[in-house]
């Protein structure tokens, strides 16, 4: 059974500091990766999907990487804003079913 | 582009009673549907999935169930709803060829 982990569990930061959110995962057969952000009562938002055949994609101040062999993926957002306090949730996708982590809950403090 | 609707967005039902989630897909054709509940302090849990018409696998035993009567309508019920039952459900579409996930708004439900 794929099991996926977050570490940390909460962050928080000045605004402009740049973050660095991990995420690891039991079980390298998998298709993709996904990373995803939630605001409070709201549903999920995807930010970025990351092939297993890809090292990282990136969109706009967010940059993901993926090490399949390892087991492992990190989020970099870069000069982090207000705007960006949310949980950033970590999925991965084996057999058409995703597997997510507990998540990390980021605060970016003005 | 494709959205995801589902309705209501919160309810709140006793224990016992009827329960009847809709989530529709626009946009898009032969989609993977999902049904996720998220409880309080723990993270999101797979209940459904279908990849077609008809076609339900369940990933957890429970009392809840689900349908798929047209190719992007995907339902969550129960007959007789449980206190444990509470919690945020969301649905979930993805594609057929790389299945990258969207997410719907979800549904607050409180079973008292």
């Amino acid at each position: 059974k794929q099991e996926v982990t977050q570490i940390p569990a909460a962050l928080s930061v000045p605004e402009g500091e740049n973050l660095v959110l991990n995420c690891s995962f039991t079980d390298s057969a998998i298709y993709n990766l996904q990373w995803f952000r939630q605001d409070p009562g709201k549903g999920l938002t995807s930010l970025l999907l990351i092939q297993s055949s890809q090292r990282e994609q990136t969109s706009g101040r967010l940059n993901a990487s993926l090490d399949k062999s390892s087991g492992r993926s990190t989020l970099y957002i870069a000069a982090s804003q207000p705007g960006d306090s949310a949980t950033y949730l970590c999925a991965v996708n084996g057999d058409y079913k995703l597997s997510f982590g507990a998540g990390t809950t980021v605060t970016v403090r003005a | 582009s494709q959205t995801i609707h589902q309705w209501p967005a919160t309810l709140v039902q006793p224990v016992g009673s009827p329960l009847s989630l809709e989530c529709t897909v626009e946009g898009t054709s032969n989609p993977n549907l999902y049904w996720y509940r998220q409880a309080a302090g723990r993270g999101l849990q797979l209940l459904f999935y279908s990849v077609g018409i008809g076609q339900i696998s369940s990933e957890v035993p429970q009392n809840l169930s689900a349908s798929r009567p047209q190719d992007r309508q995907f339902i969550l019920s129960s007959k007789k709803l449980l206190l444990s039952d509470s919690g945020f459900y969301l649905c979930a579409w993805g594609g057929q060829y790389d299945n990258e996930q969207f997410f719907g708004p979800g549904t607050r439900l409180t079973v008292l």
